[in-house]
């Protein structure tokens, strides 16, 4: 049940782009994103309803496509504070349930 | 506005003891759910609830049990604790419509 995330880590300089997959067998109602940093609890990032809409604010975005059952959490221009594990979750169409990934680790350097 | 509480921080069982991890929120979400999060597995869902009165399971619930007899509380209980029940514990709710807020998690140690 959980969604498959990929990369697993991933290592930036400053400045530089990043792109984080999330696919799932089921069908999809929605997708969440949330990032965590060592020692804290996740934190929401944005959720993304079937329609295939995309959101974002600052230089985080993400986009869902409904028919392949898959979202993409797009950071551009990361800064140190972007460093963490980011997961996404999913919600299928037949329930309730929140289930997440594996997470990606993601460090940023100077 | 205090968000989501979860109690305790810390605690060590022996094995074959029960406790209950407390959880309660005041922001009036329906829904609620617990995790535990183990290295390289990331967030598994142990029990949700979609409402007082309404659990479900999640992908991990075997060993633990979960009510909702009010909209704030939902209390996680180990019925007989085991080493492999050694994680971090995470409650979060949601008011169905958009993210899920965290507890600041519990750290349990099964020896």
């Amino acid at each position: 049940q959980q969604p498959v995330q990929s990369p697993q880590a991933v290592i930036l300089r400053e400045g530089e782009d990043a792109v984080i997959n999330c696919s799932s067998s089921k069908a999809l109602y929605s997708v969440h994103w949330y990032r965590q940093k060592h020692g804290e609890a996740p934190v929401f990032l944005m959720i993304l309803l079937k329609g295939g809409e995309q959101k974002g604010h600052d230089k985080i975005s993400a986009s869902f496509n409904e028919k392949k059952q898959q979202s993409s959490l797009y950071l551009t221009a990361s800064q140190l504070s972007y460093s963490g594990t980011y997961f996404c979750g999913t919600v299928s169409n037949s329930g309730y349930a929140l289930n997440f990934g594996k997470g990606t680790s993601l460090l940023v350097t100077p | 506005n205090a968000g989501v509480t979860q109690t305790p921080k810390f605690q060590v069982l022996k094995t074959g003891q029960s406790m209950t991890l407390q959880c309660a929120q005041d922001m009036n979400h329906e829904y609620m759910s617990w995790y535990r999060q183990d290295p390289g597995m990331g967030l598994r869902l142990i029990h949700y609830s979609v409402g007082a009165g309404i659990t479900d399971q999640g992908e991990v619930p075997n060993g633990y049990n979960v009510s909702r007899s009010t909209t704030e509380d939902f209390p996680l209980r180990l019925l007989s604790a085991a080493p492999s029940q050694t994680s971090v514990y995470f409650c979060a709710s949601s008011d169905m419509t958009g993210g899920y807020t965290f507890g600041s998690g519990t750290r349990l140690t099964v020896v």
